[in-house]
């Protein structure tokens, strides 16, 4: 099956730092990818979607200010977490969705991030 | 605003039995449904979908049932294997939502030996 990866798979820093998180797809092109939180034992929350080649749409209550998403190329989407804080610390998974397809949709394997 | 629900978040069941997982939704434009399984640290992984065209899908030992007017799908494990146990969420898109998934808060599955 396709093949998302995200990096780095963890995290480490302290408060006030930015980090940056990658997704990419692999083996196929990705017009659309979705980043997602999970706190522990809760559900995945969508924070936005990131479209290649134009500004991503956040979902209502997600700061675009602080979580920046650019959608470089059609492999490849970043989030950063600027001047982190530790109410940010969670896990962080993309999504990307192959050309058009609703059905189908694979996740990267996660990045946790600590903020100390 | 919780569109997809998962009412149970816990479920334990002997090996060899049955497992049947709950999800309900409130959205009418859903269209389509998914269940994913989870490890934790981990991204979900696909399982199965529904169209909501259909009413039952099958995959070797997973089945997914839809019930539109009652706004209610179901997976169903059998039989169940201790590997199984993971959290399983449900997930459910619209046509006109660009592949947007909205997710349930997943539902624990223990399979005892």
């Amino acid at each position: 099956g396709a093949v998302v990866s995200q990096h780095p798979s963890w995290v480490i820093c302290k408060s006030g730092t930015s980090v940056k998180i990658e997704c990419r797809s692999l083996d196929f092109q990705a017009t659309t990818m979705f980043w997602y939180r999970q706190f522990p034992k809760q559900s995945l929350m969508l924070m936005a979607t990131s479209n290649e080649g134009s500004k991503a749409t956040y979902e209502q209550g997600v700061e675009k200010d602080k979580f920046l998403i650019n959608h470089a190329s059609l492999t490849l989407s970043t989030l950063t977490v600027t001047s982190a804080h530790p109410e940010d610390s969670s896990f962080y998974i993309c999504s990307a969705n192959p050309w058009g397809v609703q059905e189908t949709q694979y996740f990267g394997p996660g990045t946790r991030l600590l903020v100390l | 605003d919780q569109q997809v629900k998962q009412n149970s978040p816990s479920l334990s069941v002997q090996e060899g039995r049955i497992s049947i997982l709950n999800c309900d939704y409130t959205n009418s434009m859903f269209d389509y449904f998914l269940w994913y399984k989870k490890y934790p640290a981990e991204g979900p992984t696909f399982l199965i979908s529904i169209s909501s065209i259909k009413d039952k899908n099958e995959d070797g030992r997973f089945t997914v049932f839809l019930n539109k007017s009652a706004k209610h799908l179901s997976l169903h494990i059998v039989p169940s294997q201790p590997g199984d146990s993971a959290v399983y969420f449900c997930a459910a898109s619209a046509n006109n939502q660009g592949g947007k998934l909205i997710f349930g808060q997943g539902t624990e599955l223990s399979v005892k030996p």
